[in-house]
């Protein structure tokens, strides 16, 4: 597809479980960005990918939490023994390398921990 | 510290009448500036960026902005609102001291009555 895909759109889990967030970035994106969003708040960075990379990390909340990006493509962001904390809405987007190029996001997954 | 305001929570413009939505930085050397909106359940949408050169800076859906360096600011404009300008918008900045890093506001709610 032309745009960022990131599935799936909603997921409700119960606390303890474990949960997998799938990112497919623009073809051809060399970076890729893993953001966390609370309702009418701005994005807050969880970590950044550059190709299969990840260079920053700073932004993980907890140990719990897990990105990967094996083959330069997909990311996935795995949350570990979920807590309701954890209840928010995670955005991935991805740019070319350049610092004045935009970040082109995906639709988000919205994740529930009950 | 590098910074992004953006002062007012919410502003309302009726449909027609021109809008603008403030943004102010705090970042040392030249800024990288960018706007975004998110519609509900969606991700962020790049509008427009100022990176160097003109001042007005035109984006997408009929938006500009205008860069003041005096006055550190960046606010967001459009000459005629459409009750689908409703939204959320974002100012950001890239972080002066990373290749990849922005820095984000904390999100005006525009709300455009017919």
């Amino acid at each position: 597809g032309a745009g960022v895909s990131q599935s799936p759109r909603y997921k409700v889990a119960k606390r303890g479980q474990d949960v997998a967030l799938r990112c497919d970035p623009i073809s051809g994106h060399v970076s890729l960005f893993w953001y966390q969003q609370a309702l009418g708040q701005g994005p807050e960075f969880l970590t950044y990918f550059q190709n299969e990379a990840q260079l920053d990390k700073s932004g993980l909340p907890s140990d719990r939490f897990f990105a990967e990006r094996p083959e330069g493509s997909v990311s996935t962001l795995k949350i570990q023994r979920t807590q309701q904390e954890d209840s928010a809405v995670y955005l991935c987007a991805s740019s070319p390398p350049q610092p004045g190029q935009p970040q082109h996001f995906g639709d988000g997954t919205r994740l529930s921990i009950l | 510290a590098q910074s992004v305001a953006q002062p007012e929570d919410q502003v309302n413009v009726a449909e027609g009448n021109p809008l603008t939505v403030k943004c102010t930085y705090s970042v040392s050397g030249n800024p990288y500036l960018f706007w975004y909106v998110q519609y509900p359940n969606r991700g962020l949408q790049f509008l427009l960026k100022y990176i160097t050169g003109d001042n007005l800076v035109k984006g997408s859906y009929g938006f500009e902005a205008e860069f003041n360096k005096s006055q550190t600011s960046f606010h967001l404009k459009k000459p005629s609102a459409l009750v689908s300008d409703s939204a959320l918008y974002f100012c950001a900045v890239r972080d002066i001291g990373s290749n990849y890093q922005l820095i984000w506001g904390a999100g005006t709610k525009l709300i455009i009555k017919p």
